[in-house]
């Protein structure tokens, strides 16, 4: 029962431009959510986090948009640039619980 | 502050033996999580261990098993190992598990 889901198995985007990975839940109990981007052969690394007490965070290029009624999130990029080719995965906890629920991943392609 | 650490980063296994993998934490970290990640699966959780305690398991057979030990290091343990094991394992640790998880780069196992 997969109750974090990416959709978009992969993008791509022209440099410069903007990216939109999206990330939707069904469990109503999560009020944590982050975004990992992933390069091959090496671990998630930790990009950016929301609580469920807000709806948008930012951290330089990155902001992060939550959209509880709906259960979605998306992460923005910009401007894209070539070194954000990867997969991201997004990841949602629910505080009384003791695990995180990943999405399968959407592979970012940045077009020089 | 050092980063999570896994060793050993590749291995090699035939059908039917057994493999332990090892991570340490980031210090201080007293939660360690393991996944496992294949193509298309994302990363799927094996189980959640605090101060020595699992608190977690995810929907893996008892074939795969961990502990953790007073220094908060983890290891996993395969027995009877399957070709379908083939993954790259992951380890994240955080303070608690209701914080922001971090990776270490994996273990590659490849079983033949």
């Amino acid at each position: 029962d997969q109750q974090v889901k990416q959709n978009s198995p992969s993008l791509s985007v022209q440099e410069g431009r903007i990216s939109i990975l999206n990330c939707d839940y069904t469990n109503s109990m999560f009020d944590y959510f982050l975004w990992y981007k992933k390069y091959p052969a090496e671990g998630p690394t930790f990009l950016i986090s929301i609580s469920s007490i807000k709806d948008k965070n930012e951290d330089g290029r990155f902001t992060v948009f939550l959209n509880k009624s709906a259960k979605h999130l998306s992460l923005h990029i910009v401007p894209s640039q070539p070194g954000d080719s990867a997969v991201y995965f997004c990841a949602a906890s629910a505080h009384t619980g003791n695990q995180f629920y990943f999405g399968t991943g959407t592979s970012l392609t940045v077009i020089p | 502050k050092a980063g999570v650490t896994q060793t050993p980063r590749y291995l090699i296994k035939t059908r039917g033996q057994q493999v332990t993998l090892s991570c340490s934490p980031i210090s201080g970290h007293r939660s360690v999580s393991w996944y496992q990640q294949t193509p298309g699966q994302g990363l799927q959780f094996l189980f959640e261990y605090f101060s020595e305690t699992q608190r977690n398991k995810g929907n893996f057979p008892g074939r795969f098993s961990g502990r953790q030990f007073s220094n908060s290091r983890s290891e996993m343990n395969v027995s009877t190992l399957e070709l379908g094991d083939s993954a790259l394992y992951l380890c994240a640790s955080s303070s608690s598990v209701e914080e922001t998880q971090y990776f270490g780069p994996g273990t590659r196992l490849l079983v033949l």
